[in-house]
């Protein structure tokens, strides 16, 4: 198993430009979250599903789009990137129940805002 | 709203020696906290939950302690190594449901040889 894979790996995009940073999960997890995470700071979440179909705000939610047209991807969108974007940004899943609400996490995407 | 604080220094120690990182919260009662570990590059990993109802977990080299009267958790990796340097990030549940996870911004953990 892959576990969870994220697209690109790095990328520097110029103001104003848009991108999808793609989440893809092959252990059949039913949530999925979008965090990004800067120096200093804790990983904060963005957006975030609990099934195919459904998406939310969470707690920095400003300047992003989300989609999960099926179970095993979580798509982020950036529609017009602003400086204040540059992070690390991290997917996540979990399933719906578990004794330890363990998420399991991507390799990260490295975003610079030019 | 709900805080989690982690010491921002790097904890330095010598290989062998006992690590000990602190996580503090407010304005919450958890039912339980989690301990990640992550790597420079890397994505976080779980390493253990502890529950409001247990004072203390343990796994391998790793002690867990929760103090829900102090509203902390501390972290202890016994007979550190080397491979122990890593970010360790304190994680509670969000008030809204138990899918939603609050992180710490960790403490960075140096074990030299």
């Amino acid at each position: 198993n892959a576990g969870v894979t994220q697209t690109p790996k790095f990328r520097v995009l110029k103001t104003g430009q848009s991108m999808t940073l793609l989440c893809a999960q092959d252990m059949n997890h039913e949530y999925m979250y979008w965090y990004r995470q800067d120096p200093g700071m804790g990983l904060r979440l963005i957006h975030y599903s609990v099934g195919e179909g459904t998406t939310a705000k969470g707690e920095v939610p400003d300047g992003y789009n989300v989609s999960r047209l099926k179970k095993q991807n979580f798509l982020l969108g950036l529609e017009s990137a602003a400086p204040s974007q540059t992070s690390v940004y991290f997917c996540a899943s979990s399933w719906r129940t578990r004794a330890n609400n363990e998420q399991f996490f991507g390799p990260g995407t490295r975003l610079t805002v030019l | 709203s709900q805080k989690i604080e982690q010491n921002s220094e790097a904890l330095n120690i010598q290989e062998g020696k006992t690590a000990t990182l602190t996580c503090n919260y407010t304005n919450y009662s958890p039912a339980y906290l989690q301990w990640y570990r992550q790597d420079p590059g890397r994505g976080p990993v779980f390493l253990l939950l502890i529950r409001e109802n247990e004072k203390e977990k343990r796994k391998e080299r790793l002690k867990v302690t929760f103090d829900t009267t102090l509203k902390q958790s501390l972290f202890h990796i016994t007979a550190s190594q080397p491979a122990d340097s890593a970010t360790y990030l304190c994680a509670l549940p969000g008030d809204t449901g138990g899918f939603k996870t609050i992180f710490g911004a960790g403490t960075r953990l140096f074990v030299k040889a």
